[in-house]
């Protein structure tokens, strides 16, 4: 059993390009999760998504969007990546929105010039 | 506004010592509060998590700790190795009644085991 994967594990990135940044996990998992990590700041939570077919906005939200099309996977697209974009990004998992821990994948790590 | 604060920001102890890490919220509604170890270059792995009416919870070396009036919690790690260098998370759940609306995370103490 793997957990969660994310591919690719990091990036360099031209800004304007668009970039899409794969979650998978195998644990049938109803909500799943896309954090960014910047130094010096907490996880910062940019969508959510309670079950598959549901999308939700966290806290920075904006130049992200994320689909849920099967319980699986959880993809995050950079519609037009810009140089603040640039962050370690993690995918995480759990049984259930909230209580339930969260299983973290290993990270993308993205640098948009 | 809702904040989780940790300290010290980093820490340097030698191998077999022991030590304790702080975490102060001002999170309301609280739900639960978690500690996560995120080793360099990982994503963070959950050491406990202790909902409004537990004080005290233990994974192995690692306690913590909760006092939900003061609002403060710690993680005591015992007899330290050195895989135990890591940053060390903790996490607050706003919520009612063991739901989360929102998870608010600290920005982490940075242990270093040397030996």
């Amino acid at each position: 059993i793997a957990g969660i994967t994310q591919a690719p594990t990091s990036q360099i990135l031209a800004a304007g390009r668009r970039m899409t940044l794969r979650c998978t996990q195998d644990m049938r998992h109803n909500a799943m999760y896309w954090y960014r990590q910047d130094l010096g700041l907490g996880l910062r939570l940019i969508h959510y998504s309670n079950t598959a077919g549901t999308t939700g906005k966290g806290e920075v939200p904006d130049g992200y969007s994320v689909s849920r099309a099967n319980t699986d996977d959880f993809p995050l697209t950079l519609a037009s990546a810009v140089p603040s974009q640039t962050s370690v990004y993690f995918c995480a998992s759990s049984s259930r929105y909230g209580p339930d821990t969260q299983y973290f994948g290993p990270g993308t790590r993205l640098t948009v010039l | 506004k809702n904040q989780v604060e940790q300290s010290p920001q980093s820490l340097i102890i030698l191998e077999g010592k022991n030590c304790t890490l702080q975490c102060n919220y001002t999170v309301s509604p609280f739900s639960n509060l978690r500690w996560y170890k995120q080793d360099t270059g990982r994503g963070p792995v959950s050491l406990t998590i202790m909902t409004f009416s537990e004080n005290t919870k233990s994974n192995g070396r690692y306690t913590a700790t909760l006092d939900a009036d003061t609002k403060q919690s710690s993680l005591h790690i015992t007899a330290s190795q050195l895989s135990d260098s890591a940053s060390y998370i903790c996490v607050v759940s706003e919520g009612y009644g063991g739901a989360t609306n929102k998870l608010i995370f600290g920005t982490g103490t940075l242990l270093a085991v040397q030996p």
